[in-house]
């Protein structure tokens, strides 16, 4: 079945550049995520990318996809301490369903 | 309309009790979907809505589970004879059903139910 892997932590300190990881096993997914979740609070969908792209940028936010190898990566610029919390990848490829698969998200730690 | 919001917050039962838990999703909302999360794990899809009409179910969800949505609104999902397994947060999302911004048919999430089992 589909799998979603990433690393389960990463710290930066804040202004600098976070970078999370993702690579995922089902060739056919048209749509891939990363979705935010805060203590608390549910998750937040911050961006996606469609297979056929290999970049998108929303304001401090990058996403890279490179296909052939299936990894996907988010970069956060000049990160900031309000951006510390459990980051998750999900692929699909029908944008919901059952094959709606989440890897199982890193938690990122911002310094001061 | 704040969001979607989930009932209860937190649950303990122990083995072998009924639970059922709510959803109310963004009003206009035609879509409503259920996951499970485990501690250290993203969330696993159980099943979702189009309206009233609930069209998926994953393996996941065993015939102790239901989920229904009576009038295409709120949503309840009730586990029977609860195990300790079945501890975990339940997440309950909506979306629009169709594509209507620059997110898609991007999926709001509740703040989910903690549940433990005993």
């Amino acid at each position: 079945g589909e799998d979603v892997e990433q690393s389960l932590f990463l710290s930066v300190r804040e202004g600098d550049s976070s970078v999370i990881n993702c690579t995922y096993t089902d060739s056919s997914s048209t749509y891939l995520y990363w979705y935010k979740q805060e203590p608390g609070a549910g998750l937040q969908l911050l961006t996606y990318i469609f297979s056929n792209m290999d970049m998108k940028q929303d304001q401090r936010l990058t996403v890279l996809l490179n296909k052939k190898d299936k990894h996907l990566s988010l970069r956060i610029a000049d990160t900031q301490t309000g951006d510390s919390a459990i980051y998750f990848c999900a692929e699909s490829p029908s944008n919901y369903g059952q094959n709606f698969v989440f890897g199982p998200g890193t938690r990122l730690s911002v310094l001061p | 309309d704040t969001g979607v919001s989930q009932d209860p917050r937190h649950k303990i039962t122990k083995r072998g009790q009924n639970v059922t838990f709510r959803c109310d999703p963004i009003s206009e909302h035609n879509r409503l979907y259920w996951y499970r999360q485990t501690l250290g794990q993203g969330p696993e899809f159980l099943t979702y809505f189009q309206n009233e009409a609930q069209l998926e179910k994953s393996r996941l969800l065993s015939d102790r589970f239901s989920a229904e949505r009576p009038k295409g609104s709120f949503s309840t999902l009730e586990i029977q004879r609860t195990e300790q397994g079945d501890s975990a947060m339940y997440l309950c999302a909506s979306s629009l059903g169709y594509w209507a911004s620059s997110l898609g048919d991007e999926q709001f999430f509740g703040p989910g139910t903690r549940l433990t089992v005993l």
